[in-house]
């Protein structure tokens, strides 16, 4: 069965410091992962996703995923946290093709320290 | 969350009572989903739609009921049978391709 799983509940970092958000899946045929952001009492925006080709994803604010096939991960970084990126994340996998069902980790809260 | 709509952005509900949830989109995506947060538990898909007037079940579909009469309209009713429905309601829609877009929510609180 496709999981994903996001092994910290939270992290905290200091502003300007490098920061990363763990994510490991696991699926059947190709990965189709993808991760949002989450500021209280609002919907999910969409940061970034992987389908196929470069395993450095570049995406919005600032952020990037490295996806590795060999250890099933896609982990989110980005070079230098900003107060303002704190909030929780999310990384999903969508199901194998034709269903296109979505599985979501159980989030990360980031938390920023100025 | 900008072309989609979600109604109202706070309900409560009395024991007993259906509710019915809002999604309008205007992005003219084909397929639709509902999806329910609860804390520490992420995001569980409760019901979704690829193409008008048709649905599927996802995983906790259990005292709720979707309907899709129109491309841009998703209504959620969760009905008396729901019976811990205190949860934060997202709505997403894709069109062709494996981006989901979500709505703003509306949050559920039973009396």
């Amino acid at each position: 069965a496709q999981s994903v799983a996001q092994p910290e509940d939270q992290v905290n970092v200091a502003e300007g410091n490098p920061l990363t958000v763990k994510c490991t899946y696991s699926v059947s045929g190709n990965p189709y992962l993808f991760w949002y952001v989450q500021y209280p009492n609002r919907g999910l925006q969409f940061l970034l996703k992987y389908i196929t080709g470069d395993n450095l994803v570049k995406g919005s604010y600032g952020f990037e995923a490295e996806f590795n096939k060999s250890q099933t991960s896609f982990h989110l970084k980005k070079p230098s946290a900003l107060v303002s990126d704190s909030a929780l994340y999310f990384c999903a996998v969508r199901e194998g093709s034709g269903t296109y069902k979505y599985i979501f980790g159980t989030g990360t809260r980031l938390k920023v320290l100025a | 969350d900008g072309g989609i709509t979600q109604s109202p952005k706070y309900l409560f509900r009395k024991e007993g009572q259906n509710v019915t949830l809002s999604c309008e989109q205007n992005l003219n995506h084909d397929a639709m989903y509902w999806y329910r947060q609860d804390p520490g538990q992420g995001l569980r898909l409760i019901y979704y739609s690829q193409i008008v007037n048709d649905f599927q079940k996802g995983d906790i579909a259990e005292g709720y009921s979707v309907s899709r009469e129109k491309k841009e309209s998703f209504p959620l009713t969760v009905t008396s049978a729901q019976k811990n429905p205190t949860a934060f309601y997202l709505c997403a829609s894709r069109l062709s391709g494996d981006t989901q877009y979500f709505g703003p929510g509306t949050r559920l609180t039973v009396l």
